[in-house]
């Protein structure tokens, strides 16, 4: 099974700063990794898919690079509503698919 | 509008059982190939089971031989069968459609059920 380690466990950034997530692999993934957001009490919404795609209705400030076992999301500019728990996950070796431990992004 | 709603969650004993249900709307729901995935209080996310359009199926370990996976394309649901439940299956559990291209990566994801496993 592949494990995801996510860093920082937490990101205390202000609006407007530019946030930068990590996810590593314990094998290689090759580029099947995804990127979610979720809210308190809200389901995960996908952000980006294989690596760099973002997903349908998803804006530009979000962007996902990487490859292999090294992945990072960008928030290029944070807005308000962007604070949130973030997670990585991989479809590279399945099943099963895997999740990171999550980053939580809160307002500093 | 893609949706997903789930229902079916409640308070069981431990090693009884649960029959979570999942019904979409807005897309195609025979073409999909599609998962559930749970979250236990205050955890991240756990995939649990996966179905394809063309049934294939997968289990996580934790759940293999309790849990089982079913469709039904005429009533555009989903299902998951909970047998011999763990107070470890405490969780909300999210029905989600695995991307058209990116398979079986869950792109749409409904609300949630909640189920508590305990005495």
């Amino acid at each position: 099974e592949i494990v995801l380690t996510q860093s920082p466990a937490t990101l205390s950034l202000s609006p407007g700063e530019r946030a930068t997530l990590s996810c590593r692999a314990s094998q290689s993934v090759r580029n099947y990794l995804a990127w979610y957001q979720q809210k308190p009490g809200q389901a995960p919404r996908l952000l980006i898919y294989d690596a760099s795609n973002r997903a349908t209705g998803i804006p530009a400030r979000f962007s996902g690079s990487g490859s292999g076992t090294d992945f990072t999301l960008t928030i290029s500019s944070l807005e308000p509503e962007d604070f949130a728990v973030y997670y990585c996950q991989q479809r590279s070796n399945w099943p099963p698919i895997t999740f990171g431990q999550g980053t939580r992004l809160e307002i500093k | 509008e893609v949706q997903l709603v789930e229902s079916g969650g409640g308070w069981v004993q431990p090693g009884g059982s649960l029959r979570l249900s999942c019904v979409a709307s807005g897309f195609t729901f025979s073409t999909y190939n599609m998962n559930w995935v749970r979250q236990a209080p205050g955890k991240g996310l756990e995939w649990v089971s996966y179905i394809s359009s063309s049934t294939s199926i997968y289990y996580a370990d934790s759940v293999k031989g309790r849990f089982t996976i079913s469709r039904d394309n005429a009533r555009n649901s989903l299902y998951l069968q909970m047998n011999s439940l763990r107070a470890e299956d405490t969780a909300v559990y999210y029905c989600a459609r695995g991307h058209s291209s990116s398979w079986p990566t869950p792109d749409v994801w409904g609300k949630g059920t909640t189920v508590i496993v305990s005495s």
